[in-house]
C-alpha cells in the first residue's frame, strides 16, 4: 500500500477485556514499530521487530502487552486485561531496512478503557 | 539512559515572524529527526539530520544539528498559518539493546496567528 495502515482507527473497551491492534507496514519495509502517545507520557517506544531477528521488546510496559509480526509484514499489538491507564493512541511506524532509517507512521488506533 | 528534552514546548506566532525550536538530547546518537503532527493527525517525517553540521531546509524550515553540543534547532523564517502543528524531534538510540528505536521529546505546540 501507499503508507502503514493500522485498524481498527478507535477502540472503546471495558476494564479487564483484551485488545488487539493492527498494523500493516509499507510494502517491502523490513523494519516495524509499535509507540504508544498519551498525554501524560508523550511518545513511548515499545516493540521493534527487525527481519526475522528476535524483537526489541524493551519498551513493553508490562507482561498484559504482547506484539508478533507474522510472515515478517502485518503486526498485532495485543493488550490483555486493559487497564485505564492503557488508555492512548497507539502509533505503528515502518522502515525500509531498520535501524537508523526514516520511520513513517500510521494513523494510529485510540484506545479508550471505561 | 537517553533523554530528549524541546523547548519551548508552546510557542505562539505572529505570521510573518521568525523563531526557534530547541532540541537538546543527552547522549551520543547516529540521528536526528524531525517530525510534524497536526491535531488528530499522525506523525509526518520532516527532516533526517546524519551528521554534525548537518542542515536541511525545506520551504520555511530548517534544521540543523550540532553532535558536540547534543542540540539540533528547527527555524521558522516568516511564519504561516499553515505551519501551525506540534513538531517532535526523535534521535535514534546509538547502540546497546534499543538500538533502532526513538527516543522522542515533548512536542512543540506551535500556533501561527495573523
Amino acid at each position: 500500500g501507499a503508507g502503514v495502515s493500522q485498524s481498527p482507527s478507535n477502540k472503546v473497551t471495558e476494564k479487564g477485556k483484551d485488545v488487539e491492534l493492527r498494523c500493516d507496514p509499507i510494502s517491502g519495509h523490513t523494519a516495524l514499530y509499535w509507540y504508544r502517545q498519551s498525554l501524560g507520557q508523550g511518545l513511548e517506544f515499545l516493540i521493534y521487530f527487525q527481519g526475522n531477528s528476535a524483537p526489541d521488546k524493551s519498551g513493553l510496559p508490562s507482561d498484559r502487552f504482547s506484539a508478533e509480526r507474522t510472515g515478517g509484514s502485518v503486526s498485532t499489538l495485543t493488550i490483555q486485561r486493559t487497564q485505564q491507564e492503557d488508555s492512548a493512541v497507539y502509533l505503528c511506524a515502518s522502515s525500509l531496512f531498520g535501524a537508523g532509517e526514516t520511520q513513517y507512521f500510521g494513523p494510529g488506533t485510540r484506545l479508550l478503557v471505561l | 539512559e537517553l533523554k530528549v528534552e524541546q523547548n519551548p514546548l508552546f510557542l505562539s506566532m505572529q505570521e510573518g515572524k521568525n523563531y526557534t525550536i530547541y532540541c537538546n538530547y543527552s547522549t551520543t546518537s547516529d540521528r536526528l529527526y524531525w517530525y510534524r503532527q497536526d491535531p488528530g493527525k499522525s506523525l509526518e517525517s520532516l527532516f533526517v539530520l546524519l551528521s554534525n553540521g548537518a542542515v536541511k531546509q525545506e520551504g520555511r524550515l530548517m534544521a540543523s544539528l550540532d553532535t558536540k553540543a547534543r542540540l539540533s534547532t528547527l527555524h521558522i523564517t516568516a511564519a504561516v498559518h499553515d505551519l501551525s502543528a506540534t513538531y517532535f524531534c526523535a534521535v535514534l538510540n546509538a547502540g546497546g539493546t534499543s538500538y533502532g528505536k526513538l527516543t522522542f521529546g515533548q512536542g512543540t505546540i506551535l500556533t501561527v496567528h495573523p
